[in-house]
């Protein structure tokens, strides 16, 4: 069964920080691998998706990266503004096409 | 391009009570799943749907059943509801039939469920 772990769990920082979320997950036979922010009682909005293919996917600010054989993505914000505030969760796409999610990490940027 | 869509957004029931909730997936997509998401926690798969048909099932009771129709929308039935039935409701769309596994999922805003 795979789990999926995120850390930090919560996090806070000044604004203008780069910042470093981490993704792990236990069974490297992943087919994608997604990172999605949820603002407070809200939906998840997609931010970056990475085929088993790729090592890494960029939008903006964001990069994602991913290693299956060591079991770990990194999302990685950069210039971090208030705006980013929110949970920041990963889903790990496996067999059956049923993504697992980690319980997120939770980032408050502070002006 | 309309996104997946999920009505109510909000919901008090009684417990004991049955609840439906409803969504419709994106443009394009044709494999529904449903999340539940309780405070604080990630969301955890409850079901997927595909040709009208259940295709996977999370741990979840038989109270939870669900349908998908031929326009590839889906309902969320729960009987018989408890307390910890209280949760955010996600619902999430995809494109299964082209058998492309590189496809992310898209989600709704959710529905959030509370039992009184």
């Amino acid at each position: 069964k795979q789990e999926v772990t995120q850390i930090p769990a919560a996090l806070s920082v000044p604004e203008g920080e780069n910042l470093v979320l981490n993704c792990s997950f236990t069974d490297s036979a992943i087919y994608n691998l997604q990172w999605f922010r949820q603002d407070p009682g809200k939906g998840l909005t997609s931010l970056l998706l990475i085929q088993s293919s790729q090592r890494e996917q960029t939008s903006g600010r964001l990069n994602a990266s991913l290693d299956k054989s060591s079991g770990r993505s990194t999302l990685y914000i950069a210039a971090s503004q208030p705006g980013d505030s929110a949970t920041y969760l990963c889903a790990v796409g496996g067999g059956s096409y049923i993504p697992t999610f980690g319980r997120g990490t939770s980032l408050i940027v502070h002006p | 391009d309309a996104g997946v869509t999920q009505s109510p957004t909000h919901l008090i029931k009684t417990r004991g009570q049955q609840v439906t909730l409803r969504c419709s997936p994106k443009s394009g997509h044709d494999t529904v799943s449903w999340y539940q998401q309780a405070l604080g926690q990630g969301p955890q798969f409850i079901f997927q749907y595909y040709e009208e048909e259940e295709r996977q099932r999370g741990n979840f009771p038989d109270r939870f059943s669900g349908h998908q129709f031929p326009n590839y929308s889906s309902e969320l039935n729960v009987n018989a509801l408890l307390l910890g039935d209280s949760a955010l409701y996600l619902c999430a769309s995809s494109l299964l039939g082209t058998g492309v596994r590189g496809y992310g999922y898209t989600f709704g805003s959710g529905t959030r469920l509370t039992v009184v």
